[in-house]
């Protein structure tokens, strides 16, 4: 374990479900971030949380919702989702703006959307 | 637009042999370079950076880094590779300009032949 974890690792979800991805880290790491990885795509960079508050939030369409109760905790809500929205979801931490460390990243949650 | 380039979807090599994964990227000023692995199911891990000094750095499981400022480029290099080296790589770039954005490529499958 990296120490961000990811629940759940896989979900299958219809279009008009709702449903919640929830990542978890005890690094003592300020920043958290939602990525999504698709197959032969760069990783798009989804949100930015520093100490709970949102820095970024990369035009991503409103029906993923996140969100940041502290620094230890991010979660992303997903309701209406589009098969399109399948993917690879990884959550990620890093100690200020991760330059002089890195990333830290979780396992991932593999999404399908039926 | 800034960005990061692998241009190689895959890269062979047969196990013993040097093993070259390239990367070049296109951002301002003096960024900050990393390399990071991901295996099958597992999420991303922090192979090895670059800030500032020595062109060649070293990183984790005998992997090394050339960066080259005037060609922009950020190769991973490993001198004798092993068949347990496959996976994914990611090259991912973090501008020096604040911010918490870090700009991943679209990975490169390497694959060690036994």
């Amino acid at each position: 374990e990296t120490g961000v974890t990811q629940t759940p690792r896989h979900l299958v979800m219809g279009m008009t479900n709702k449903k919640s991805l929830k990542c978890e880290q005890h690094l003592g790491h300020n920043a958290m971030y939602w990525y999504k990885q698709s197959a032969k795509k760069p990783l798009e960079l989804m949100f930015v949380y520093n100490f709970k508050e949102q820095t970024e939030n990369n035009s991503v369409p409103s029906r993923f919702s996140p969100e940041c109760p502290n620094s230890s905790h991010l979660f992303l809500h997903l309701h209406t989702l589009q098969p399109e929205d399948s993917a690879l979801y990884l959550c990620a931490s890093s100690q200020d703006t991760g330059r002089r460390k890195g990333y830290t990243f979780g396992s991932g949650t593999r999404l399908t959307v039926v | 637009a800034q960005s990061v380039a692998q241009p190689e979807d895959q890269v062979n090599v047969a196990e013993g042999n040097p093993l070259t994964v390239k990367c070049t990227y296109s951002v301002s000023g003096n960024p900050y370079l990393f390399w990071y692995v991901q295996y099958p199911n597992r999420g991303l891990q922090f192979l090895l950076k670059y800030i500032t000094g020595d062109n060649l750095v070293k990183g984790s499981y005998g992997f090394e880094a050339e960066f080259n400022k005037s060609q922009t480029s950020f190769h991973l290099k490993k001198p004798s590779a092993l068949v347990s080296d496959s996976a994914l790589y990611f090259c991912a770039v973090s501008p020096n300009t604040g911010g918490f954005k870090t700009i991943f490529g679209a990975g490169t499958r390497l694959f060690v032949k036994a």
